[in-house]
């Protein structure tokens, strides 16, 4: 696609359910990001996949969290047994593969914001 | 481990320049990113340091000394609309390339 697509944009959903956030990256991007944004707060690192393997997922808050990736494309981010503390904006971004000296700039989606109630 | 260092917040007045200091420490590096970020929106990408010196593009310049683990963000001309956050980013490559990102500087320009 022309660029980060996120879905949905917003949700609303009550503590203790299951959500799933989906990210489709821009077409050829091999790698991909999700980061966390409190209010007023920076970017929160969460996990980054290159290709469909995720080499680090040391950013993933608890193991409430999970995330995938197939094909090379889309990815989905899940949050399990959701509290009030998850309510923040999910960034999705995605770039070329990196390689030294590249300037592999990530592009961001508009954001899924998550509200916990 | 990684931490990459920038002010909380700042203030300009419209018509000045200002810059943006940011330090970081990771285990590697592949380039230093800044971003732009107005409220309620995404990031959107200003610059890109993989050498040390000056980048220039238009009013806005970035600098990188890899030695020092040290970059800056010079805005010059400021304009209302430059009042937003700026987040600085390292490509971290000991663990495959991630990027970290700093706190961000909320920048507000004043007429």
């Amino acid at each position: 696609g022309a660029g980060v697509s996120q879905s949905p944009s917003n949700k609303v959903t009550e503590k203790g359910k299951d959500v799933e956030l989906r990210c489709d990256p821009i077409s050829g991007h091999t790698a991909l990001y999700w980061y966390r944004q409190r209010l007023g707060q920076g970017l929160e690192f969460l996990i980054y996949f290159q290709g469909n393997s995720a080499p680090d997922k040391s950013g993933l808050p608890s193991d409430r969290f999970s995330a995938e990736r197939t094909g090379e494309s889309v990815s989905t981010l899940t949050i399990q047994r959701t509290q009030q503390e998850d309510s923040a904006v999910y960034l999705c971004a995605s770039s070329l593969p990196t390689g030294w000296g590249r300037n592999t700039e990530a592009f961001f989606g508009q954001g899924t914001r998550l509200t916990v109630v | 481990g990684q931490n990459i260092d920038q002010p909380t917040e700042m203030t300009a007045t419209e018509g000045a320049i200002v810059q943006i200091n940011c330090t970081y420490q990771t285990s590697g590096f592949n380039g230093l990113f800044w971003y732009q970020q107005h409220a309620g929106e995404a990031p959107t990408f200003l610059s890109y340091n993989v050498l040390d010196g000056l980048e220039e593009k238009g009013r806005f310049s970035s600098f990188l000394s890899r030695s020092k683990g040290y970059s800056y963000l010079l805005l010059k001309e400021l304009q209302m609309k430059d009042s937003a956050s700026y987040l600085c980013a390292v490509r971290d490559t000991s663990q495959g390339g991630k990027l970290i990102f700093g706190q961000g500087t909320e920048l507000s320009v004043k007429p």
